[in-house]
C-alpha cells in the first residue's frame, strides 16, 4: 500500500548545526510530496512541497528534493536555530486529491542554544 | 483573521459519553477536514467535506459523525466515546480538495476517554 516512513525522533542538535530528517515513501503512481511543521501548541503548517521528480521545494532555509529513484524526500537545513524546534511531518498525496493525503509519524526536533 | 479555530482545547470523557468538537474557518474555504493524531502515527483522515452540503468518509470514520453546518463550520461528533478514541483531533480547511491547495490546520483538541 501507500505509505510514508520518516526517521524516528527526537532529534536534538545544537544551534547552527546541519539538519537532515529522512523521509522515504511507497506509492503507486506519481505522488506530490510535502513537509509540514507543527510548532508547540499549534496546528500543522505547510513548510514546502514538490509535485514531480527532481523538483526542489524550499522555504525558510529548509530544502527537500523529490528523488524518484530512491523514493525519498529528505528535509535539510544548513544552520538550524532554536526557533526551528518543532515536529516535522512528511506527507504525500495521490490522484491530485487532498482527501488522500498520507502523513508520516512525525519527527520531533529540539535545538539547543 | 483567526484562520481555523477549534473548541474545546482539552476534554476528558467517560466511556459512553457523547460530545461534539467544533471547528470554524474564516478564510472562505470550500473544503474542510477532520484528522486524528495518535502517538507514533501520522495524522489520519476521519471525514472531510469537499464543499458545503457534502461530507465523505476518510480512512478511519467508524465511531464518528460529522455535520457541515454552513461554509464556515464543520463539527465532529462522538456518539458513544470509547478509550480507543483518545487522541488529538485536528480540523483543517482548504480552498478545494485538489492537492495543490494548501491545508490550514487548527490548534487541535486533546481528548481523553477513560
Amino acid at each position: 500500500g501507500n505509505s510514508v516512513t520518516q526517521m524516528e525522533g527526537p532529534v536534538t542538535l545544537s544551534e547552527e548545526a546541519f539538519l537532515t530528517i529522512n523521509c522515504t515513501y511507497t506509492a503507486t503512481g506519481y505522488p506530490s510530496l510535502f513537509w509540514y511543521v507543527q510548532y508547540p501548541g499549534e496546528g500543522l503548517q505547510l513548510l514546502l512541497k514538490a509535485t514531480k521528480a527532481d523538483d526542489k521545494g524550499s522555504n525558510k532555509g529548509f530544502e527537500a528534493t523529490y528523488r524518484k529513484e530512491t523514493t525519498s524526500f529528505h528535509l535539510e537545513k544548513g544552520s538550524v536555530q532554536v526557533s526551528d524546534s518543532a515536529v516535522y511531518f512528511c506527507a504525500l498525496t495521490l490522484y491530485s486529491s487532498a482527501s488522500k493525503i498520507i502523513f508520516g509519524s512525525g519527527t520531533r526536533l529540539s535545538i539547543r542554544p | 483573521n483567526a484562520g481555523v479555530t477549534q473548541t474545546p482545547k482539552f476534554q476528558v470523557l467517560k466511556t459512553g459519553q457523547s460530545m461534539t468538537l467544533q471547528c470554524a474557518q474564516d478564510m472562505n474555504h470550500n473544503s474542510m477536514y477532520w484528522y486524528r493524531q495518535d502517538p507514533g502515527m501520522g495524522l489520519r483522515l476521519i471525514y472531510y467535506s469537499a464543499s458545503e452540503g457534502t461530507t465523505d468518509k476518510g480512512e478511519v470514520p467508524n465511531g464518528y459523525n460529522v455535520s457541515r453546518l454552513n461554509k464556515r463550520e464543520f463539527s465532529l461528533r462522538l456518539e458513544s466515546a470509547a478509550p480507543s478514541q483518545t487522541s488529538v483531533y485536528f480540523c483543517a480547511s482548504s480552498e478545494g480538495t485538489e492537492s495543490s491547495y494548501e491545508q490550514y490546520f487548527g490548534p487541535g483538541t486533546r481528548l481523553t476517554v477513560t
